[in-house]
């Protein structure tokens, strides 16, 4: 079956930054993406990457290696704001999406 | 108004009841979705449309019933439903429905709670 793995729940210190790690097994890949998604908000696209290696968008930061089927999303700096769930999902050989189940990201002061 | 914006927010229903949930989309995209979204979960696909056709259809039962009449809304018909039916359903929408780089917008949901 299709699966994809990340944490339930990671806490971090403002200013600080976190790894959020995410790894995949699926029929085929046709690239990876991560969405933010605020406590009763809708989710938003952060990042989409299909060749290895690592895409910065300022102070975010997604990297995959796709013979280890393993992505991570990187913050810096983390700001309150950055308190969130954060969902991985894939998309296989049929263009269909597989959603990890997110992490919840708590900001600490 | 811009997004895709999904009313109502929030739904309490009975078992008996026959409720529907609407989205509109204001981007031009052409395929439209329908996800459910329960705690710790995996967002679950329920019903894909492109240019107003069902392209997907997940094993859903048929106590769901999704309507497009055209491209820039959707629906969610909603009839007999059971308590774990209770979840944050979500609508989104795409440029294609079956790209690579295919980016979803999402609304931001209703939240239904069935009794």
């Amino acid at each position: 079956g299709q699966n994809i793995d990340q944490p339930t729940e990671m806490t971090a210190t403002e200013g600080a930054i976190v790894q959020i790690n995410c790894t995949y097994q699926t029929s085929g890949f046709n690239g990876l993406f991560w969405y933010q998604q605020h406590a009763g908000e809708a989710p938003t696209f952060l990042s989409y990457n299909v060749l290895d290696g690592l895409e910065e968008k300022g102070r975010f930061s997604s990297f995959l290696s796709r013979s280890k089927g393993y992505s991570y999303l990187l913050l810096k700096e983390l700001q309150m704001k950055d308190s969130a769930s954060y969902l991985c999902a894939v998309m296989d050989s049929n263009y269909q999406l597989i959603w990890g189940a997110g992490t919840k990201l708590i900001i600490k002061p | 108004e811009t997004g895709v914006t999904q009313t109502p927010r929030h739904l309490v229903m009975g078992m008996t009841n026959k409720k529907s949930l609407k989205c509109e989309q204001h981007l031009g995209h052409n395929a439209m979705y329908w996800y459910k979204q329960s705690a710790k979960k995996p967002l679950e696909l329920m019903f894909v449309y492109s240019l107003e056709e069902r392209v997907e259809n997940n094993s859903v039962p048929s106590r769901f019933s999704p309507e497009c009449p055209n491209s820039s809304h959707l629906f969610l018909h909603l009839h007999t439903l059971q308590p774990e039916d209770s979840a944050l359903y979500l609508c989104a929408s795409s440029q294609e429905a079956q790209s690579g780089a295919n980016v979803l917008t999402f609304g931001a949901g209703s939240r239904l709670t069935v009794l």
